[in-house]
Parts: structure tokens; C-alpha cells; sequence
């Protein structure tokens, strides 16, 4: 049964700090990592992930994936309150880019 | 980007009576689309792979005659969650994969929110 797991469960800090997700997986057949920002609704796509060692970079916002200790990273630095959200790693498998979800990060950032 | 919307995003219903939950690609065509059920401070949980032109595929635990899918189009899918009961009020959301350069990449309806009295 494909598997993923993140870490922290729930975090909170305060503004202008730097944070790090952890999320490590179990699958067949790989194919892609992605993390999505929930805040209320449907989630919202940050990264995708296919290789290994290749930083992903968006504003604050980073992510790195390791295929050869199965496990991602999202890195928040200079956090502001609107980062307050669910962070959600999933994993794509097979040829039909079916996503397992990990249970997610609650992240809160206070003033 | 990809657009994938879904109606209703709010819907309360009685118990026993059956909600049909829609999910359209906007500018885009979908063979395949994902539907997807979220519990409160729970993770997204994969209920089925709907297939144009086929039967959806069930992940294990999902009951098929309770929900229904039927995918009519290249970019419409629907959930019919039939004789619902208060156990089945959840946040459901449809999914689509966006083929060509973003493979893997999924794009995600707005949910629709299911109480059931």
C-alpha cells in the first residue's frame, strides 16, 4: 500500500521565521512528488518534483526531493501570516498521475 | 492555468435523498479524473479514478452503488452520493491531470461541501 507521511502534524511560529516540512513517502512506481497549500477550499499547487537534488524555488517559498532516501522538503523562510495554512505533500504513481496525500502540516504563523 | 470547476460548492440534503456533486475541465479535455473525499482536519482520501468512455475504478473501502460516478464527457465527471446519510457529510473535490508538459501535475476543483441531515 503506497504511503506518505508528513512532519510536523501542526506547527506554529512567528512572523519572519524560517520553517521546514518534512515529507517522506513509500510507492510503486514513482513518478512525481507535489506539494499543494490548502487554505480553506481545494488545494492549491506550490511544486512538482520528478528529480533528485534539483531545488525548487518560488518567491519564499522552496522544495527539494531526495529519490534515494525517498523524502521532500518545503522550505518557508521570512514567513508572513498569510502562509498560515495546510501544507500537503502527495505522491503521483503510475501512468494516471494518481495522487496519495500525505495527512498535511498545519502550519500557523502569528505576529 | 488549467481550470477545473465543480457545482454545487454547497450542498445540504436530507437523509436518504441522493446529491449529484459535477466536475468540469474548463479548457481542457480529461480522460481520466480523480474525486477525492476530506474529512475535517483529515488528509484528501482518493475514493475513485473516473474514465471517460469506461467504469471508474474504486479504491479499496469505497462502496460503488453509493457512489456513483459517471464521467459523460472529455470534460465532465459526476459523483452521485445515493440514499446519503449523516456519515457521508464530507468536503468532496474532483481532480484532473493536465496532460502534456505539467504530466503529473493535478488541477484541482473548488470542493463541494456535502451536510446531510
Amino acid at each position: 500500500e503506497d504511503k506518505v507521511v508528513q512532519s510536523p502534524l501542526s506547527l506554529v511560529v512567528h512572523e519572519g521565521d524560517t520553517v521546514t516540512l518534512n515529507c517522506s513517502y513509500e510507492v510503486t512506481n514513482f513518478r512525481s512528488l507535489l506539494w499543494y497549500k490548502q487554505e480553506k477550499k481545494a488545494p492549491t499547487f506550490l511544486f512538482m518534483l520528478t528529480s533528485s537534488g534539483i531545488e525548487k524555488k518560488s518567491g519564499r517559498l522552496s522544495s527539494i526531493l531526495d529519490k534515494k532516501e525517498l523524502f521532500s522538503i518545503l522550505n518557508i523562510t521570512a514567513t508572513q501570516t498569510g502562509d498560515s495554512a495546510v501544507y500537503l505533500c502527495a505522491v503521483s504513481t503510475g501512468t494516471a498521475s494518481k495522487l496519495t496525500f500525505g495527512t498535511g502540516t498545519r502550519l500557523q504563523v502569528t505576529l | 492555468g488549467a481550470v477545473v470547476s465543480q457545482h454545487p460548492s454547497w450542498v445540504i440534503c436530507k437523509s436518504g435523498t441522493s446529491v449529484k456533486i459535477e466536475c468540469r475541465s474548463l479548457d481542457f479535455q480529461a480522460t481520466t479524473m480523480f474525486w477525492y473525499r476530506q474529512f475535517p482536519k483529515q488528509s484528501l482520501m482518493l475514493m475513485a479514478t473516473s474514465n471517460e468512455g469506461s467504469k471508474a475504478t474504486y479504491e479499496q473501502g469505497v462502496e460503488k452503488d453509493k457512489f456513483l460516478i459517471n464521467h459523460a464527457s472529455l470534460t465532465l465527471s459526476t459523483l452521485t452520493v445515493t440514499s446519503a446519510h449523516p456519515e457521508d457529510s464530507s468536503f468532496y473535490i474532483c481532480s484532473a491531470p493536465l496532460a502534456g508538459p505539467g504530466i503529473g501535475e493535478l488541477f484541482f476543483g473548488e470542493g463541494s461541501r456535502l451536510t446531510v441531515l
